[in-house]
């Protein structure tokens, strides 16, 4: 089955400094990469995703890389702020399921003002 | 549109006892999966549900079990609890647009075991 490793477990960056957090994934078959962001207390909420037929989206300060043949992924957040301090977690759907997604442990970002 | 929801937020059981969780999707949507969510595993799949049907199934014990209803709606069944089944219990709802299925989560059900 699918397994997703996420590096860093925890990032610290001075606001307006850029974050970058990585995945790779096992799986050729996944076709579907979210990214979901948790504040403490607080549901999981999607923040960007990518298909396998898409290399780069970009949404304001955030934008995903996919490298299908690396079989990675990477979530990029230019200009943070201390709003963007959160748990960051990557998934890949197993298979070509979306609706069975396997998540990455998670990094812990922290953005200092 | 109202966002997925979920009942009870809080749960105190004791090991031994069985549990019933239940997810009310977005409406319209017809697809709902079930995590549980710990810090040392993290968020792992349990299942997913479309259309009253288990469309895929993770890697945990038969205590864990679900049915969706006609409305959508699922529930989540744990037997036999065990200490280590303390987690929150997330359901996520998603549907397909463009060809996309996008998956909201609920706020989850913390689920405390005695």
């Amino acid at each position: 089955g699918e397994n997703v490793e996420q590096h860093p477990s925890t990032l610290s960056v001075q606001e307006g400094d850029s974050a970058v957090i990585k995945c790779t994934y096992s799986d050729s078959a996944s076709n579907y990469f979210p990214w979901y962001k948790q504040e403490l207390g607080k549901r999981p909420q999607l923040i960007i995703d990518i298909r396998s037929n898409v290399g780069e989206k970009k949404d304001q300060r955030i934008a995903v890389t996919l490298n299908k043949t690396a079989k990675h992924f990477s979530l990029h957040i230019t200009e943070t702020q201390p709003e963007d301090s959160a748990v960051y977690f990557c998934a890949a759907s197993e298979g070509g399921s979306q609706g069975n997604l396997i998540f990455g442990k998670g990094t812990k970002l922290s953005v200092k003002p | 549109k109202a966002g997925v929801t979920q009942t009870p937020r809080y749960l105190i059981k004791t090991r031994g006892q069985q549990v019933t969780l239940s997810c009310s999707p977005i409406s319209g949507h017809r697809s709902v999966s079930w995590y549980q969510q710990t810090p040392g595993q993290g968020l792992q799949f349990l299942f997913e549900y479309f259309s009253e049907t288990q469309r895929n199934k993770g890697n945990f014990p038969g205590r864990f079990s679900g049915r969706q209803f006609s409305n959508s709606r699922s529930e989540m069944n744990v037997s036999t609890l065990e200490l280590g089944d303390s987690a929150l219990y997330l359901c996520a709802s998603s549907s397909i647009t463009g060809g996309v299925e996008t998956q909201y989560f609920g706020p989850g059900t913390r689920l405390l075991v005695l």
